[in-house]
């Protein structure tokens, strides 16, 4: 059965910190994709990152960098010197199956606190 | 700007009533939207998938008559919480994907409607 396990609930990190926030995965398909979302505490969901199985590259965006290891069925994301902006719940989910497949399976979420 | 818009964002209700919840795909056609529920400081758990033009696909465990779901066109999705008790107050968000997206383009998410339910 699939899953997504994000053992840390809550991180608290002081501004210009780096953090990394794990995310864990499991499924017995082949081909599938990981998701990273944001949710800040306005309540949308907006997209940060898609990445299919079969591309293991690690990914860096500004401030934020992936790295997806399929060795390990982990997919951390890490934020480099964090901002008070950065704070927010952020939820790894997973869906399997083809391209069209969106049933997200999420995580429960790791909520992010930068202070100042 | 946003391409899925959820209607409304907030909405307080006494016990016993009904509430309908849009959601809308701007700028594009979605033949399969998603709604998701949210506990308070929890995760989101799919409910159901809304097809255009049949009925919709329940998640283990949801109450097809309690949450109805009418997907009656291309850029309308509608969730409806029948009679709804104060254990239905929740965060509901509908999600849906242009149909022509490119690889890597993401699934847009709607900005969620707070149900209160009095």
């Amino acid at each position: 059965a699939q899953k997504v396990t994000q053992a840390q609930t809550e991180i608290s990190v002081v501004e210009k910190e780096d953090v990394t926030l794990d995310c864990v995965y499991e499924t017995r398909d082949t081909t599938y994709y990981l998701f990273w979302y944001k949710q800040p505490p306005s309540g949308e969901l907006v997209f940060l990152i898609r990445r299919n199985s079969f591309d293991e590259q690690n990914e860096i965006s500004g401030r934020y960098s992936w790295n997806f290891q399929k060795s390990t069925s982990s997919f951390n994301f890490t934020i480099t010197a964090s901002q008070v902006v950065d704070s927010a719940v952020y939820f790894c989910a997973l869906s399997e199956g083809d391209y069209n497949t969106d049933k997200l399976i999420f995580g429960t979420g790791t909520r992010l606190q930068v202070f100042p | 700007g946003a391409v899925v818009s959820q209607h409304p964002s907030r909405v307080i209700c006494k016990s016993g009533t009904s509430v309908k919840i849009e959601c809308r795909s701007l700028d594009f056609q979605a033949t399969t939207m998603f709604w998701y529920r949210q506990f308070p400081k929890q995760s989101l758990m799919l409910m159901a998938t809304s097809n255009e033009g049949s009925k919709a696909t329940y998640e283990q465990g949801v109450e097809k008559d309690k949450f109805l779901i009418n997907h009656a066109s291309l850029t309308l999705s509608t969730l409806t919480v029948t009679s709804a008790h104060p254990e239905d107050s929740s965060f509901y968000i509908c999600s849906a994907r242009e149909p022509t997206a490119i690889y890597n383009s993401p699934l847009h998410f709607g900005n969620g409607t707070r149900l209160t339910v009095t």
